[in-house]
């Protein structure tokens, strides 16, 4: 669910590492759900997305995974590198009609170089 | 291709001044518009959004006002300034009927 007020979870990788980034959603109505990049002094950026009558969706090293049991979404970047230093969003959208996204708390990524 | 503007890019104000946010898309036509907010190193609130000109959804009671005066241009607004007003301020666009938005490069904001 939307989690605006609180401080954001960090995690800290080593360069070349994979990274798991995790979130929760709150809402099984929830049916599409989109990964977004925010570097610093930036707008966020368009990741990859997943539907939910999938459970995994790869893209050029990333690989996003969709638990509905659990309504647990994970981003998993591969060789990770110090260009994905990084806050992550999370964002679902509710099959509530209209088009409106919520945005998770986030997680901000530290690549270790 | 499409583009996203928003302008201006900081923005320091006294608390109890006015503040007007322009965000403008170029490329697309009758986009769905948003602002949200984001305070330092928090997650990002959606403040309103427009399906089309003149049509505004508020989510937020605050003393904050949006305005879609054409297609493709989105004003954020505020008639007195609060402290609490100070945070970073995002427009976006979509497609109609996509969930996929594209972020401008944001307003920091700092009252003071």
């Amino acid at each position: 669910g939307e989690s605006v007020g609180l401080h954001l979870p960090t995690l800290s990788v080593q360069e070349g590492d994979n990274s798991i980034i995790n979130c929760a959603y709150s809402n099984s109505a929830s049916d599409y759900f989109i990964w977004y990049k925010q570097e610093s002094g930036k707008g966020p950026q368009f990741i990859i997305d997943i539907r939910s009558n999938m459970d995994k969706r790869q893209g050029q090293r990333v690989t996003v995974l969709l638990n509905k049991t659990v309504k647990h979404l994970s981003l998993q970047i591969a060789a990770t590198q110090p260009g994905d230093s990084a806050v992550y969003f999370c964002a679902e959208k509710r099959n509530t009609g209209g088009f409106k996204t919520i945005f998770g708390a986030g997680t901000r990524l530290f690549v270790k170089a | 291709s499409q583009t996203i503007h928003q302008w201006p890019a900081t923005l320091v104000q006294p608390v109890g001044s006015p503040l007007s946010l322009e965000c403008t898309v170029e490329g697309t036509s009758n986009p769905n518009l948003y602002w949200y907010r984001q305070a330092a190193g928090r997650g990002l609130q959606l403040l309103f959004y427009s399906v089309g000109i003149g049509q505004i959804s508020s989510e937020v009671p605050q003393n904050l006002s949006a305005s879609r005066p054409q297609d493709r241009q989105f004003i954020l607004s505020s008639k007195k300034l609060l402290l609490s007003d100070s945070g970073f301020y995002l427009c976006a666009w979509s497609v109609q009927d996509s969930y996929e938005q594209y972020f401008g490069p944001g307003t920091r904001l700092t009252v003071t």
